[in-house]
């Protein structure tokens, strides 16, 4: 248990499904993160917030909308995904920025059908 | 955003040191150095974090020349779970870490 949530573990869904993803955090961290990371890919940034407030968007298509109602919760609303979305999400939280290192979680596996 | 390089693949045997060096050439003052290790599926895991000279913790070393334009980190005598992808970052204080490819170190019995 690193102090980083995510639910559901797993996850299988439709193109024409909508679905959320979850994360919560323990530790007090003012900044929380959305990686995606695909088969043999490197982790992508995808969102970052930090005190609730979204300061970094990486091109990330409109079909992925993040939600942080405060400094310890994080969704990722899913709507409309293609199979290429298929990945392993992340969560990741940090204080004060990433100098001290981020925690993250165990990840949600998203198998798109 | 410093930029790093560190070998795709490494492999060793069990009880062996091993060393893995990651350059990063524009690394920039304020910037810090941190490993992480990522099992199949997991989310990384922080190892070690450092800024320049040797950091040591119960799970490695981390060794940072003069420069600051390479680092090295180091675990001592390798078990089967070590067998993992191996990430170097560069960064400051409120910086997005971005991750490279990583090395992938197979520890062989």
């Amino acid at each position: 248990e690193t102090g980083v949530t995510q639910t559901p573990r797993h996850l299988v869904m439709g193109m024409t499904n909508k679905k959320s993803l979850k994360c919560e955090q323990h530790l007090g961290h003012n900044a929380m993160y959305w990686y995606k990371q695909s088969a043999k890919k490197p982790l992508e940034l995808m969102f970052v917030y930090n005190f609730k407030e979204q300061t970094e968007n990486n091109s990330v298509p409109s079909r992925f909308s993040p939600e942080c109602p405060n400094s310890s919760h994080l969704f990722l609303h899913l709507h409309t995904l293609q199979p290429e979305d298929s990945a392993l999400y992340l969560c990741a939280s940090s204080q004060d920025g990433a100098e001290y290192g981020y925690t993250f979680g165990s990840g949600t596996r998203l198998t798109v059908v | 955003l410093a930029k790093t390089t560190q070998p795709i693949s490494m492999d060793s045997y069990e009880g062996q040191e091993v060393n893995i060096t990651c350059s990063h050439n524009n690394i920039a003052t304020n910037d810090y150095i941190t490993w992480y290790q990522q099992f199949p599926s997991q989310g990384p895991r922080f190892i070690i974090q450092g800024y320049k000279t040797k950091v040591t913790n119960e799970v490695a070393s981390l060794f940072i020349p003069a420069d600051r334009k390479s680092s090295t980190l180091s675990l001592p005598r390798v078990s089967l779970s070590d067998t993992a992808v191996y990430y170097c970052l560069v960064g400051d204080n409120g910086q997005n870490f971005v991750f490279g490819p990583g090395t992938r170190l197979s520890v062989l019995p």
